[in-house]
């Protein structure tokens, strides 16, 4: 059974870099199968896809997002991690890490339980 | 600007039967945009219930099922429990640069 934990500041100032890492456990993220991903959601909002990182075949980001994003791994500790510079209002989200199915198309089958994150002075 | 359509808000009775819509922007609704649904009650992460149209998962409850009718996904909900009240979520694969799209949700109220 995958799972995954968020973590990371619950307060980021403006103009400032928003950092989260994701903890997995009970799977590798070295395995090369699966795409991890983060997602996530405005208060009281839907949901939008904000990344996703393949190991052995790069990541995806979402265009509005692109040039502020970085998603990374860490195989040693068996994290993921989102960096998202200059950071506004507009990111204050609840974020989520996900990890996809096993077939194609089955998209973010395990969620982490989510951390706020809030932007503000 | 590619869009995913959902309705906003939806009242079933318990014991009911409802289906919530999911279409794009850019058309029809195919299998290839291998249509997902999730479900998120309050204060809780989402939970996927099917992906690829509907192949379910194993959580997921008999009564739920998904399919693709007049251009859009669909997931219709049989003999509503009042547990089944929640956000839907549908989401959609477009590939290139944008890989997902989400839909807006769908507040589902039992009443």
């Amino acid at each position: 059974q995958v799972q995954l934990q968020e973590s990371g500041p619950g307060l980021v100032k403006p103009s400032q870099t928003l950092s989260l890492t994701c903890t997995v456990s009970g799977g590798s993220i070295s395995s090369g199968y699966y795409y991890w991903s983060w997602i996530r959601q405005h208060p009281g909002k839907g949901l939008e896809w904000v990344g996703s990182f393949y190991y052995s075949g790069g990541s995806y980001y979402n265009p509005s997002l692109q040039s502020r994003l970085t998603i990374s791994a860490d195989t040693s500790k068996n994290q993921f991690s989102l960096r998202l510079s200059s950071v506004s209002a507009a990111d204050t989200a609840v974020y989520y890490c996900t990890r996809d199915g096993f077939d194609y198309g089955d998209y973010f089958y395990y969620w982490g339980q989510g951390t706020l994150v809030t932007v503000s002075s | 600007q590619t869009v995913v359509t959902q309705e906003p808000s939806l009242t079933v009775s318990p014991g009911g039967t409802v289906t919530l819509t999911c279409a794009s922007s850019t058309g029809a609704v195919t299998s290839g945009y291998y249509p997902n649904w999730f479900q998120q009650k309050p204060g809780q992460a989402p939970r996927a219930l099917f992906y690829s149209t509907n192949n379910k998962h194993v959580w997921t409850p008999a009564r739920f099922s998904g399919s693709l009718l007049g251009g859009k996904a669909t997931l219709t909900l049989s003999g509503v429990q009042p547990e089944d009240e929640a956000d839907y979520f549908c989401l959609l694969y477009y590939g290139g640069a944008q890989r997902v799209l989400f839909g807006g949700g769908t507040k589902l109220t039992v009443l």
